[in-house]
């Protein structure tokens, strides 16, 4: 089955510097790509996603990536700010399957230093 | 965006006795409902995936007779947890997708989850 490979699992930064996010995927019939911010205690959000008709999705201080020849997406969060510290996760799913099943990477845990 | 709502947020409960979750979609009609798992410092696991009006798919480990999920209507599915033990105690999730507006868009709206605690 489907498998996500997230890295790195811890990433501190100072404000105001640059933080990215790498994952790789398994299966080439994977075509949607949503980022998740989990805060403590707190059910994941969506921050960003991307299809795979398009190579780049910007969002203000989010962008992220996606590279199909070689199955990697990347979040890349600019001008970080305290506020961004939380736990990111990827995700990959197959639109056209009916179940819509959504598997996540193992998870990043950000920590913007003020 | 969309709504899911989970309750209880947080239960705690004696080893043997059964807790039931649920998950509603407040604003929108959901035919897919997913549960997750989520241990402390790691990822969401899926255990099942809830269909209206059909049974469950789970995923493999995942006990059916350990983790009841129910999808009675559009809006709502629950899981419950059986004889639960104190190994059971974990953060519950739940997402749902929109089986109408917002199917191509692919987006699942999540809970903000149930901390189970099995004393």
């Amino acid at each position: 089955g489907e498998n996500v490979e997230q890295h790195p699992s811890t990433l501190s930064v100072q404000e105001g510097d640059s933080a990215v996010i790498k994952c790789t995927y398994s299966d080439s019939a994977s075509n949607y790509f949503p980022w998740y911010k989990q805060e403590l205690g707190k059910g994941p959000q969506l921050i960003i996603d991307i299809r795979s008709n398009v190579g780049e999705k910007k969002d203000q201080r989010i962008a992220v990536t996606l590279n199909k020849t070689a199955k990697h997406f990347s979040l890349h969060i600019t001008e970080t700010q305290p506020e961004d510290s939380a736990v990111y996760f990827c995700a990959a799913r197959k639109l056209s399957s009916n179940t819509g099943k959504l598997i996540f990477g193992q998870g990043t845990t950000l920590q913007v230093k003020p | 965006g969309a709504v899911v709502s989970q309750h209880p947020s947080w239960v705690i409960c004696k080893s043997g006795t059964s807790v039931k979750i649920e998950c509603r979609s407040l604003d929108f009609q959901a035919t897919t409902m997913f549960w997750y798992r989520q241990f402390p410092k790691q990822s969401l696991m899926l255990m099942a995936t809830s269909n209206e009006g059909s049974k469950a798919t789970y995923e493999q480990g995942v006990e059916k007779d350990k983790f009841l999920i129910n999808h009675a209507s559009l809006t709502l599915s629950t899981l419950t947890v059986t004889s639960a033990h104190p190994e059971d105690s974990s953060f519950y999730i739940c997402s749902a997708r929109d089986g109408f507006g917002l199917a191509v868009s692919g987006e699942l709206f999540f809970g903000e989850g149930s901390r189970l605690t099995v004393l």
